[in-house]
């Protein structure tokens, strides 16, 4: 079945320092690919979206890129503020069927100023 | 900007009571999912629901678990008979219709089974 794998956290940067969170996808079909996140004791909050091979996802100075190549969907900030401590989750799911998204375990990020 | 709004936000509950988490969707909203996620641990997704019937579901949403849309806007998860392991964070999610149109989660639900 379709999977998403991520980096194991937890991350941890100092303030401007740049940010990636590696997420790597298996699926089958073209999904649609997502990173979402989770400040402490909050909900999920959808960061960005990337629906094809190519398109750029960007979102608050993060970005990811979809790569069909190599079945990838990195994140990246050029400089990581305190305030982007949070969890990341990386997702895919077909939009157009309406089928559940599948979550990658998340990677936990550490910002100290 | 609309919200999906999920009741309570924390729920204790006796082992073996049982419980219904409440969700209201957005008004246009067609699709409809529960997941949960266990404290520090990976969004699990239970079930998604679709012109009033269950779409899809996972191996964790056995017997015990039901959903129903009692009224045209709530959308609620009964847990029949709770497990200490049920203790999560339970989130709601809705998307429109089909197409590029992404999900909206809810605040979640806390559920401590003691």
């Amino acid at each position: 079945g379709d999977s998403v794998t991520q980096m194991e956290g937890p991350v941890t940067l100092s303030e401007e320092a740049f940010l990636t969170i590696n997420c790597t996808y298996t699926a089958t079909g073209y999904p649609s690919l997502f990173w979402y996140v989770q400040y402490p004791g909050e909900g999920l909050q959808l960061l960005l979206k990337a629906t094809k091979a190519d398109d750029k996802g960007s979102n608050k100075g993060f970005e990811a890129t979809y790569r069909k190549e190599t079945t990838s969907f990195h994140l990246e900030k050029g400089s990581v503020q305190v305030s982007d401590s949070a969890v990341y989750f990386c997702a895919l799911s077909d939009l157009r069927a309406g089928t559940a998204l599948i979550f990658g375990k998340g990677t936990t990020l550490s910002v100290s100023s | 900007e609309p919200e999906v709004t999920q009741t309570p936000s924390h729920q204790v509950t006796q082992m073996g009571q049982e419980v219904i988490l409440r969700c209201v969707p957005i008004s246009n909203h067609l699709y409809f999912y529960w997941y949960r996620q266990i404290l520090g641990q990976k969004v699990e997704f239970l079930v998604s629901f679709y012109n009033n019937e269950i779409s899809e579901k996972s191996e964790i949403f056995d017997d015990q678990f039901s959903v129903e849309r009692p009224d045209g806007s709530n959308f609620t998860l009964k847990i029949r008979s709770t497990k200490l392991e049920d203790s999560a964070m339970y989130f709601c999610a809705s998307k429109p219709t089909g197409g590029n149109y992404g999900y909206t989660f809810g605040s979640g639900t806390r559920l401590t089974v003691v």
